[in-house]
């Protein structure tokens, strides 16, 4: 069965420190990783998208790593800033995963910055 | 990448009542597809819309329960019928942009949060 599972469930950081959020998947085959950032009340808003050739993507603050080996993904967040507080959701997409969208989703990790 | 909105934004409704959330997207688009979120849940798909043929429902989900239309390719409507407590979610519309740069990425509206009493 394809999955994505996401740890940690929650952090909480002091502003301005970085983190690290970690998404182990089981997906196979395998087409692309996305990282998603939920603000509350908000849908998820795409923050990367990384193919299977690719090892890194950043965007911003937000410096996304994937080893498809391992099948391993993390986000790394640099100085973060009380408007990082959100979920970060990981997202696999394969041919043959989840439902018609081909994606499966991770529960999301629920971040939270404190000044 | 597509403007995705949603009415209405949030509702709380009577245990037995039908609920219609509305989905409109600045651009036309081939598929648009419905998600469910529960507290502390991933998201799930419920079906996808597409327009001009019935919408595809995913396993556990039934169009007696969540009817969906579909009439032109930048609408959509998802009714949660009969409604309970375990309907109490955030329903979540998207679409897939095909004139992403590269990628079929995926635009999410920004949910309605139902509360059912």
């Amino acid at each position: 069965k394809n999955q994505v599972e996401q740890s940690p469930q929650s952090l909480i950081i002091l502003e301005g420190k970085n983190c690290t959020l970690q998404c182990n998947y089981t997906v196979s085959p395998f087409s692309n990783l996305r990282w998603y950032k939920q603000d509350t009340g908000r849908g998820p808003v795409s923050l990367t998208i990384m193919t299977f050739s690719e090892n890194t993507k950043s965007n911003g603050r937000y410096t996304a790593t994937l080893d498809a080996d391992t099948k391993q993904s993390s986000l790394h967040i640099t100085a973060s800033q009380l408007s990082d507080s959100a979920s970060y959701i990981c997202v696999v997409k394969g041919p043959l995963g989840g439902g018609a969208d081909g994606l499966t989703f991770g529960k999301g990790t629920h971040l939270i910055i404190q000044p | 990448s597509a403007v995705i909105s949603q009415k209405p934004s949030r509702d709380i409704c009577q245990r037995g009542t039908s609920l219609t959330i509305q989905c409109q997207v600045d651009s036309q688009v081939t598929m648009m597809f419905w998600y469910r979120q529960q507290p502390g849940q991933s998201l799930t798909l419920i079906a996808t819309a597409n327009q001009g043929s019935e919408a595809t429902y995913e396993s556990g989900f039934v169009i007696d329960k969540f009817p969906i239309s579909r009439p032109n390719l930048t609408f959509s409507t998802l009714t949660v019928s009969n409604m309970s407590p375990e309907d109490s979610s955030i329903y979540l519309c998207s679409v897939e942009d095909k004139r992403a740069v590269s990628y079929n990425e995926q635009f999410f509206g920004p949910g309605t949060r139902l509360t059912v009493l």
